[in-house]
């Protein structure tokens, strides 16, 4: 089974911390996708990346920043968190940029922002 | 830039009855991917059933079921035999199939379906 694992499931940080949020997927895909999610307004595209150190803004990238230095991991930064992105974040992979393949979730982080 | 609604933020069935949950989207393409996610309150989310643009016939999974409508750019789910474990937030999504932006799913905003006993 395709694993893709976030590293923390809970985070609390204060308003101004640099903040990193890890993902890894085990299946070499080479596509990975950082949403946010928020009540009544679903999933909205972070940041993604369709190759090592390649990566595009997606709707909403003001805040945020992304690393892909290895295939199988993609991070999400804050670098000075706030309030306003108190919320749920969930990372994505999928193994091809064509077809209906899937795209593979992890299990989110809920980021609380203090 | 692709836009998926849907329209009902929250409904209810009761355990054994069947249940329909909208969505339409909006896009100039021709061919293209539709989906429908579970999540449930583990938050994983999880692909229930998917539909190809260019396959007329409806797409369907065991309980679950889609009437894709591409005329009317409509893509409905029904789950009939509804169990207590279907129980979760549901979110359509939209995928191109080639070209720019073909590698991200654009989502509606859910639909929270609770199952009562």
């Amino acid at each position: 089974d395709v694993k893709v694992t976030q590293s923390s499931r809970y985070l609390v940080k204060r308003t101004g911390e640099k903040v990193f949020l890890e993902c890894v997927q085990d299946m070499d895909h080479e596509n990975m996708f950082w949403y946010r999610q928020d009540p009544g307004l679903g999933l909205r595209l972070i940041y993604f990346s369709y190759d090592v150190k390649m990566k595009e803004k997606g709707d909403i990238p003001e805040g945020y920043s992304v690393s892909r230095e290895k295939k199988e991991r993609f991070s999400l930064i804050l670098e000075s968190a706030s309030t306003n992105q108190t919320s749920m974040y969930l990372c994505a992979s999928i193994p091809s940029p064509r077809g209906g393949t899937e795209a593979f979730f992890g299990q989110g982080t809920r980021l609380t922002v203090v | 830039a692709q836009t998926v609604t849907q329209s009902q933020p929250e409904m209810s069935v009761q355990e054994a009855e069947t249940v329909t949950l909208s969505c339409t989207y909006d896009t100039s393409e021709s061919d293209y991917y539709l989906f429908w996610y579970k999540q449930p309150p583990s938050r994983q989310m999880i692909l229930v059933i998917r539909q190809e643009a260019y396959k007329q016939q409806n797409a369907t999974e065991n309980r679950f079921s889609v009437n894709f409508q591409k005329a009317a750019k409509s893509f409905s789910l029904k789950i009939s035999d509804s169990q207590l474990g279907d129980a979760a937030m549901y979110f359509c999504a939209y995928r191109n199939p080639s070209g720019a932006g073909s590698y991200q799913l654009t989502f509606g905003k859910g639909t929270k379906l609770s199952v009562i006993p």
